[in-house]
């Protein structure tokens, strides 16, 4: 089966740095994703890992440890667009399934 | 490129009636999938295809249907409407599995 944890809720400031981790247990694993869900609107991708260490994109990096089930999406220079709900997506040995937490809701304060 | 289209984008349905979540992708994408999400709550899996003619069964596949006769088109059928239905639908699509294009989704309430 799956299984994947993220926070529910958290909150930071505008310009600040913040981490929204992730933790997984499952049967077949090749990949973890991070969406974007901004409120009403459809999710966007924003990385995909596959290897353990660190992929960065502009203000957006992406940590995977396959040994330990974690994974973490680190936001650097928030702004207040960034309020919004990001999930962790885990990308199955059968490349078609994908499976989602239940995603963390960041919102940014002036 | 108009990417992935979902229509309707609202629906109301009575419980017992059935109806078809129309999508369909210009990109020449194989993979197709359609979710589900309630409030407050992540993406589940309902069925996915990894190419024309080939389909699968995701998390939650109880009381949908699904084809898949050509590469853009991917309509999810709902047999027999029911409350619990209620929920926002979205389908999306890649290229090779990884990282995946969503429609702006249907807002389906079975009352």
């Amino acid at each position: 089966g799956q299984n994947i944890d993220q926070p529910t809720e958290m909150t930071a400031t505008e310009g600040a740095i913040v981490q929204i981790n992730c933790t997984y247990q499952t049967s077949g694993f090749n990949g973890l994703f991070w969406y974007q869900q901004h409120a009403g609107e459809a999710p966007t991708f924003l990385s995909y890992n596959v290897l353990d260490g660190l992929e960065e994109k502009g203000r957006f990096s992406s940590f995977l440890s396959r040994s330990k089930g974690y994974s973490y999406l680190l936001l650097k220079e928030l702004q207040m667009k960034d309020s919004a709900s990001y999930l962790c997506a885990v990308r199955q040995t059968n490349a078609g399934k994908s499976t989602f937490g239940d995603g963390t809701t960041l919102t940014v304060k002036p | 490129n108009a990417g992935v289209t979902q229509t309707p984008k609202f629906q109301v349905l009575k419980t017992g009636q059935s109806m078809t979540l129309q999508c369909a992708q210009d990109m020449n994408h194989e993979y197709m999938s359609w979710y589900r999400q309630d409030p407050g709550m992540g993406l589940r899996l309902i069925h996915y295809s990894v190419g024309a003619g080939i389909t699968d069964q995701g998390e939650v596949p109880n009381g949908y249907n699904v084809s898949r006769s050509t590469t853009e088109d991917f309509p999810l059928r709902l047999l027999s409407a029911a409350p619990s239905q209620t929920s926002v639908y979205f389908c999306a699509s890649s290229p090779d599995g990884y990282g995946y294009t969503f429609g702006s989704g249907t807002r389906l309430t079975v009352v």
